[in-house]
């Protein structure tokens, strides 16, 4: 019974593709993320949503685009993929009601762009 | 074994020793902290949080201290074993929105 769960967990791509990563959580939260783990593990967020409504869009190129077709998922379509986006992606989902409890985190989708 | 944060993000020590891990936070306003393993080719994983009108907070083998004076936060694991070899986040919450330190690696010498 995974809370939250990323497909997939691996990503090889070349560069100039366009890709998608998909975001489920079973858990019931109203908000959902999209943060980006590089090589030395920092955590940056990306977008948030909050049932289907975008209410973070951090600095991040418009290749990316969010998606959220309902408030248990959020993809992320990358376009025009560069050597430069190669690194872990994590979906994250919380109650929008307050930060107690933090976030869920899925298990991440590694993507290498060659 | 003791880690100051950004100038040192690995820390080792033997199974059994405690272990701190400490954090340094930027916004004085913020008012819920929360520290997160995350183990190798998984996403963070919650192990304890702080509210700003506390200082000491304990779990089952682990503790967290605040300092709102010098925004500075720790992470006390006791009796280390092998199973806490991971990464460790401190994270700050500011206005409903987390904002994550850089990680500490802590490896555990059986």
């Amino acid at each position: 019974d995974t809370a939250v769960s990323q497909t997939p967990k691996y990503l090889v791509t070349q560069m100039g593709n366009d890709k998608s990563i998909k975001c489920e959580q079973n858990l019931g939260h109203d908000t959902m993320y999209w943060y980006k783990q590089d090589s030395k593990k920092f955590l940056k967020i990306m977008f948030s949503y909050n049932n289907k409504e975008l209410i973070i869009n951090e600095t991040v190129p418009n290749r990316f685009s969010p998606k959220s077709p309902d408030k248990a998922h959020l993809n992320l379509h990358i376009n025009s993929l560069e050597l430069g986006d190669s690194a872990v992606y994590f979906c994250a989902s919380s109650h929008r009601t307050g930060p107690y409890g933090g976030y869920t985190f899925g298990s991440g989708t590694r993507l290498t762009v060659v | 074994g003791e880690n100051v944060g950004l100038h040192l993000p690995t820390l080792s020590v033997q199974e059994g020793d405690n272990s701190i891990i400490n954090c340094a936070y930027s916004n004085s306003a913020s008012d819920y902290f929360i520290w997160y393993k995350q183990e190798s080719g998984k996403g963070p994983q919650f192990i304890i949080d702080i509210r700003s009108n506390m200082d000491k907070r304990q779990g089952q083998r682990v503790t967290v201290l605040l300092n709102k004076t010098v925004k500075h936060l720790s992470l006390q694991i006791a009796a280390t074993q092998p199973g806490d070899s991971a990464v460790y986040f401190c994270a700050e919450n500011t206005g409903n929105q987390f904002y994550f330190g850089t990680g500490t690696s802590l490896t555990v010498i059986p």
